[in-house]
């Protein structure tokens, strides 16, 4: 039963210090998404890699946020310094260049920033 | 700026009676629309997936595209509890941004016994 798994799971934090969350993608999958999801904001999306290539990473605020995708088998996404609006649920998602496109969620990382 | 609209809800239906969920997009050149099923504190999981015009059914599910009202919707009969639950429409941006999608907030359902 492939899935997209994402650690940790859960995570507290004191603003300004750095967080690091990781994906690995179901195996073969080409595409790589990360979304942030707030009560107030929906599911926003953050970056996006294709065959590890950042294609897009306009919703991620620059400043603090980061995101690569070192080998085919693991992304990551940090945020240094976290602040507490940086409080959600991140999401990682991985798919395949197809039609239709599907993407398919982890569990989610759910961060708290005090 | 790619936007999808969906009806808020709460919607709350009696079980076995069908819930139907609506949802419009602003990009005339999106292609693909997709339902997903959020459990509250789980992640979202693809329901049901549409990319023609008409209907798509699988099982209890029906996807309803109409490209010239740039609607889609989401039948379910048969409305079970266990189908209390936020639905998320999204469409897909593939012909420009290689298959990003843009996401609905979302409409809460609940099914009442």
């Amino acid at each position: 039963d492939a899935r997209v798994t994402q650690t940790p799971r859960h995570k507290v934090t004191e603003m300004g210090q750095e967080v690091t969350m990781r994906c690995q993608p179901i195996l073969g999958h080409n595409t790589v998404f990360w979304y942030r999801q707030t009560m107030m904001q929906g599911l926003e999306l953050l970056a996006y890699f294709r065959n590890r290539a950042p294609l897009d990473d306009s919703g991620m605020p620059k400043d603090r946020f980061s995101a690569e995708m070192p080998d085919a088998t693991l992304a990551t996404l940090k945020i240094q310094p976290s602040e507490p609006r940086d409080s959600a649920v991140y999401f990682c998602a991985s798919g395949l260049v197809r039609l239709p496109d599907t993407q398919y969620f982890g569990p989610g990382t759910r961060l708290t920033v005090l | 700026q790619k936007e999808v609209e969906q009806n808020s809800g709460p919607l709350s239906v009696p079980e076995g009676a069908i819930a139907s969920l609506n949802c419009t997009y602003s990009d005339r050149g999106s292609q693909s629309f997709f339902w997903y099923r959020q459990y509250s504190g789980k992640s979202p999981e693809l329901i049901m997936s549409i990319y023609s015009n008409g209907d798509k059914e699988d099982g209890r599910f029906t996807a309803q595209l109409n490209k010239a009202s740039q609607y889609v919707s989401l039948l379910i009969r048969d409305s079970q509890p266990s189908d209390s639950a936020t639905y998320l429409c999204a469409g897909s941006d593939r012909g420009s941004t290689l298959g990003r999608l843009y996401f609905g907030r979302g409409t809460q359902l609940t099914v009442w016994p």
